[in-house]
């Protein structure tokens, strides 16, 4: 089975700030990652798909890189409606799996 | 708008069981491949199943093997997860999703573009 490690699992920035987020694959997946955003008591929201593709209607400050074992999340001037919980989730091979998430707060 | 709605949702005795449904809306749906995804309360996100866009093939995570069945009527646009032999650890809210998807002749890896609200399953005595 595949891994998926994210770090950091929190972090707190102040509005305007950059922040990544790592997200390492236990073997190789290529660029079959896709980044989701989780808001508290909501479902999820796609983001990126294939690593480093921007979802219709996600705004341009999201971005993703990455292929193979390691890949990142960047959000370039952080905003308030950015707190959340992230994940990556690899999607090249069953089982399925998620990273365990980075809970982003704004400062 | 693409619509997902899971229904079914609810408190049942540890060793019962549970069929979730969720119907789809405002998108070919018998194209695209459905999966399933739980959260524990304030835990993260799990893969749970999948089913490919035809019902042929289906895949389990190991902790729902043999206890979990998923089908879908690709008439009806929906897409159900029976639930039984369920244990404490079972409690989540259960959201269903779509995957991979074919558009004419070309075929696409995907997970998680459209989401539901998600349903909440309570396996407690």
């Amino acid at each position: 089975d595949i891994q998926m490690t994210q770090s950091p699992s929190s972090l707190s920035a102040p509005v305007g700030d950059r922040v990544t987020i790592t997200c390492r694959a236990s073997q190789g997946i290529s660029s079959y990652l896709a980044w989701f955003q989780q808001r508290p008591g909501k479902a999820p929201k796609s983001l990126i798909y294939a690593a480093s593709n921007l979802q219709n209607g996600v705004p341009s400050r999201f971005s993703g890189s990455g292929s193979g074992t390691y890949f990142t999340l960047t959000i370039s001037g952080l905003q308030p409606e950015d707190s959340a919980t992230y994940y990556c989730q690899q999607y090249l091979r069953y089982p399925y799996s998620f990273g365990q998430g980075t809970k982003v707060e704004i400062k | 708008e693409v619509q997902l709605v899971e229904s079914g949702g609810g408190l049942v005795k540890p060793g019962g069981s549970l069929r979730l449904s969720c119907a789809v809306s405002g998108l070919n749906f018998s194209n695209y491949d459905m999966i399933w995804v739980r959260q524990a309360p304030g835990k993260g996100l799990e893969w749970v199943s999948s089913i490919s866009s035809s019902g042929t093939y289906k895949y389990f995570a190991d902790f729902v093997k043999g206890r979990f069945t998923i089908s879908r009527d690709n008439a009806q646009n929906s897409v159900s997860l029976q639930m039984s032999s369920l244990r404490g650890e079972d409690t989540a809210v259960y959201f269903c999703a779509t995957g991979g998807y074919c558009s004419g002749s070309d075929c696409f890896s995907a997970v998680g573009d459209y989401w539901g609200q998600g349903t909440l399953a309570t396996v407690s005595s």
